[in-house]
């Protein structure tokens, strides 16, 4: 059974701090693994990763997948209170139609 | 605007009541899915569909129909044989599912 482990659970950091977050997964036939925010309600799009090293970067916001210990990192530098909300990793797999996600990580952010 | 649309975004029940959600897409997309969310289990998958007329079930169908009568459409009832079934629940679809979904606003379902 495929599974997908984040941590922490939960962060509270003050604003201006850095934070990463962590997914770990365990999957057959591994083909890409995608990282959401999830504000109020529906979760949008951040990084889709693919390739070990290779880091996807976005203003603040970058991540890294390595392919042989099975895990991402989302890091967030410099956050801002905008950056609370609930983070979602989640992986496909090569002959499977569904994505399997984490627990999520809940990062919030004290001015 | 492409997107998808889910309604109600918050909806009371009583139990013993069957009841349906309404998750919409005008994106053209083949796959839609349901997710069920709790406080810290992150997303459960419930059924998804990859053609119309055809659907599977998920980790956690028991308590729960869909139907898929055509491509834009992907209801789902929550039936009173659903033990727990205050969530919140997401509605999401895809075009290709290595690049992941395009999900709803959520329904917030309250059984009082």
């Amino acid at each position: 059974e495929d599974k997908v482990v984040q941590s922490p659970l939960s962060l509270v950091v003050h604003e201006g701090d850095t934070v990463t977050l962590n997914c770990s997964y365990e999957v057959t036939n591994f083909r890409s693994l995608l990282w959401y925010k999830q504000e109020k309600k529906a979760p949008t799009f951040l990084f889709m990763l693919t390739s070990s090293g290779i880091e996807k970067k976005s203003g603040r916001l970058s991540s890294i997948l390595d392919k042989k210990e099975l895990f991402s990192i989302l890091n967030i530098t410099a956050t801002q209170t905008g950056d609370s909300a609930v983070y979602l990793c989640a992986v496909h797999t090569f002959g499977n139609e569904k994505l399997t996600f984490g627990t999520g990580t809940r990062l919030t952010i004290i001015p | 605007d492409g997107g998808i649309t889910q309604s109600p975004k918050y909806l009371f029940r009583k139990e013993g009541q069957n009841v349906t959600l309404s998750c919409e897409q005008n994106l053209n997309h083949d796959a839609m899915y349901w997710y069920r969310q709790d406080p810290g289990q992150g997303l459960r998958l419930i059924y998804y569909s990859q053609i119309v007329n055809d659907f599977q079930k998920g980790d956690i169908a028991e308590g729960y129909s869909v139907s898929r009568e055509k491509k834009e459409s992907f209801p789902l009832t929550v039936t009173s044989a659903q033990k727990n079934p205050t969530a919140f629940y997401l509605c999401a679809s895809s075009e290709d599912t290595r690049y992941g979904y395009t999900f709803g606003s959520g329904t917030r379902l309250t059984v009082v």
